[in-house]
């Protein structure tokens, strides 16, 4: 079954704004990343988080992880239209290379 | 200086062919993966190889069948083609000797469809 589950599905705002999408997962992890797909491209890894850390920043990323609730938050701050895409966070599965994606959240950012 | 990439781009064909994908790294990973998008956007592993072995089978049809001539390429063939496989195929790669050893790196995708 699907290992993460990303809320909200769909996300749009403005220029300047900030935007959060939520991830959840069901196992216990080694680790999350949060990756960005553009419309009819590949995916870019943005940002990884261990399970150790609870904070991690990246320019305008800002990624928390709380292992408690088996979950994780990406904010993009300062939004700009480019960062229209889909958001996935994925993780990993034991000991292998494996990784599990999530739904996915569209966020579209108006000018 | 394209670091993963695929061909073809498209691929459109009828129900029962057989078609291949190719992908390509040139930065030097030791495993490579592909993965199937489809049209609600979920991705799902299909196999992966380190080092031209595979590592990583998921319950994927027989009619798919992965080949590594070396750690570079890593190909995929599908034999007889239905219209369930209309989907984007991605290939990937990641480095397993040095970090970050999971950050994973895609290509372009490839877009079938089967008609």
């Amino acid at each position: 079954s699907q290992q993460g589950e990303e809320d909200p599905q769909a996300l749009s705002i403005q220029e300047g704004e900030n935007a959060t999408m939520n991830c959840s997962y069901k196992t216990s992890i080694n680790n999350l990343q949060w990756y960005r797909q553009n419309s009819g491209r590949g995916l870019v890894h943005l940002i990884l988080i261990r399970s150790n850390e609870r904070e991690k920043h990246s320019g305008r990323l800002r990624v928390t992880l709380d292992t408690s609730k088996k979950s994780s938050s990406l904010l993009i701050t300062a939004s700009r239209a480019a960062d229209t895409a889909s958001y996935f966070c994925a993780t990993d599965v034991g000991n292998t290379d494996k990784l599990i994606f999530g739904t996915g959240t569209r966020l579209q950012v108006f000018p | 200086d394209t670091a993963v990439s695929q061909t073809p781009k498209y691929l459109v064909t009828q129900m029962g062919n057989d078609k291949s994908i190719k992908c390509e790294q040139n930065l030097g990973h030791d495993t490579m993966y592909w993965y199937k998008q489809d049209s609600k956007k979920f991705l799902k592993i299909m196999f992966s190889y380190n080092n031209k072995e595979l590592i990583i089978n998921e319950t994927v049809p027989n009619r798919f069948s992965p080949k590594s001539p070396d750690k570079a390429h890593l190909n995929l063939h599908i034999n007889s083609l239905e219209l369930g496989d209309s989907a984007v195929y991605f290939c990937a790669s990641s480095p397993s000797d040095r970090e970050p050893r999971e950050t994973q790196y895609f290509g372009p995708g490839t877009r079938l469809l089967v008609l």
